[in-house]
Order: structure tokens, then C-alpha cells, then sequence
């Protein structure tokens, strides 16, 4: 079993859309989660960083955690074309000074 | 600020061959991390650098990859002798005590 679980899609939904995308997690350790934009040919870009359950919102996006059942997710409102890029979830033991394990990553396009 | 710089962007080299791949973190970062992602797989966890004392390599695949980073600024990683299972793009990325890694462009490596 692999340590976190990401639906690599292709996702394709349409510009104004809700998107929501989500990753399983297997080990009960895991503390932080975070995720990751990657635009083609580029490095992943930090978009959200959350520890506790529950939400955290930053304008369009918000993230959600829930540990009893280990499962994360990432919602984007009122998507847009320059939002269509590979979305990974990571994880990791402690502070952000422990390795990150990731999911596979989902391709995301939104078509105008 | 500049972010994490990853120098070259891309190298074709023979099996066989040499190759140093280099990563200079953001500046003040005393985290360093190294990942590579094998294509159709997650991005993975090689090395973990605390200043220039190698907190973590449990990553590394063999002793052919050798990571280094001098006086706590930039890091290299040499692969020697690569060999074709090598190739992927090999990514930096630095965070500081305060968590939340930022990630270089990567290096995209192909062994021929």
C-alpha cells in the first residue's frame, strides 16, 4: 500500500467550476499536509500548508484535513484556465523539517 | 528573493558518464532537500540537509549518488557511473526552521 494515494486523473472540468481534489493518506503518523502546483516543465509551487483537522481557506483554495479518516482535500473555487496545472499532496511526520512523501499528482484542466 | 536555482535545467548524458547536478537553496534556509521524480511515479525523498551535515539520506538509491553541500550554502549531487534507471527529474528544495519547502525548477536527466 502505498503511503499516500492521489487519483493521477486527467481532470477536466469547465472555467467557474468547483474542483475538488483529494488524496488518502495510510500512516496515522503523519502530522502536516500540504499542497503543491506544478506547472508543466516547472518545480512544485507551495500552495497550502495545514497541520490541525478542519479547514484553512486562502482566497480561492481551501484545504481540508481529516485525520480519523485520513483523507485530504483541496478545493478550488470559481476555477480558472491558469489554474490548470498538476496538483500534489504531500505529507510529512513532523514540522516541515521532515522528508515530504507525495502523491502521485492530479492533471487538472480548466477549459474556458 | 530569489527562490531555489537548480543548475543545469536539463542533461543527456551516456550511461556511464558523470553528472553533477547543482542547487543553490534560498538564501538563510539551513534546510536543504533533494527529490527525484521517475517518470509515471511520486516525487520521492533522496537527502536532507541540516547546514552542511547530512541529517537524513535514507533516499538514496545506491552508492553511485554522492550529495554534498559546502559551508552550508549550495549543494551538489553527482551520480557515478549514471546508468538508465537514473534518468527523471531531480529536484531541490529548501525550507526554513519554521517548515514549508520551496521547490527549484528541477533538473530533468536522461541517461542514453
Amino acid at each position: 500500500q502505498k503511503e499516500v494515494e492521489q487519483d493521477p486523473g486527467p481532470l477536466s472540468v469547465p472555467e467557474g467550476a468547483i474542483v475538488s481534489l483529494n488524496c488518502t493518506y495510510s500512516n496515522s503518523a503523519f502530522q502536516y499536509f500540504m499542497w503543491y502546483r506544478q506547472y508543466s516543465r516547472k518545480g512544485p509551487e507551495l500552495l497550502m500548508y495545514t497541520y490541525s483537522s478542519g479547514n484553512k481557506e486562502d482566497g480561492r483554495f481551501t484545504a481540508q484535513v481529516d485525520k480519523s479518516s485520513k483523507y485530504i482535500s483541496l478545493f478550488i473555487r470559481d476555477s480558472q484556465p491558469s489554474d490548470s496545472a498538476t496538483y500534489l499532496c504531500a505529507t510529512t511526520l513532523l514540522s516541515g523539517n521532515t522528508p515530504l512523501v507525495f502523491g502521485k499528482g492530479t492533471r487538472l484542466s480548466v477549459i474556458a | 528573493e530569489a527562490g531555489v536555482t537548480q543548475f543545469p535545467s536539463h542533461s543527456v548524458i551516456e550511461k556511464g558518464q558523470t553528472v553533477t547536478l547543482r542547487c543553490d537553496p534560498i538564501s538563510g534556509h539551513d534546510n536543504l532537500y533533494w527529490y527525484r521524480r521517475v517518470m509515471g511515479k511520486e516525487i520521492k525523498f533522496l537527502l536532507h540537509f541540516v547546514k552542511e551535515s547530512k541529517q537524513d539520506e535514507s533516499g538514496m538509491p545506491n552508492n553511485r549518488f554522492l550529495a554534498e553541500r559546502t559551508g552550508g550554502t549550495y549543494s551538489t549531487l553527482k551520480v557515478q557511473p549514471a546508468e538508465l534507471e537514473d534518468s527523471g527529474v531531480y529536484f531541490c528544495a529548501s525550507s526554513p526552521q519554521t517548515g514549508g519547502a520551496f521547490f527549484g525548477q528541477g533538473t530533468r536527466l536522461t541517461v542514453v
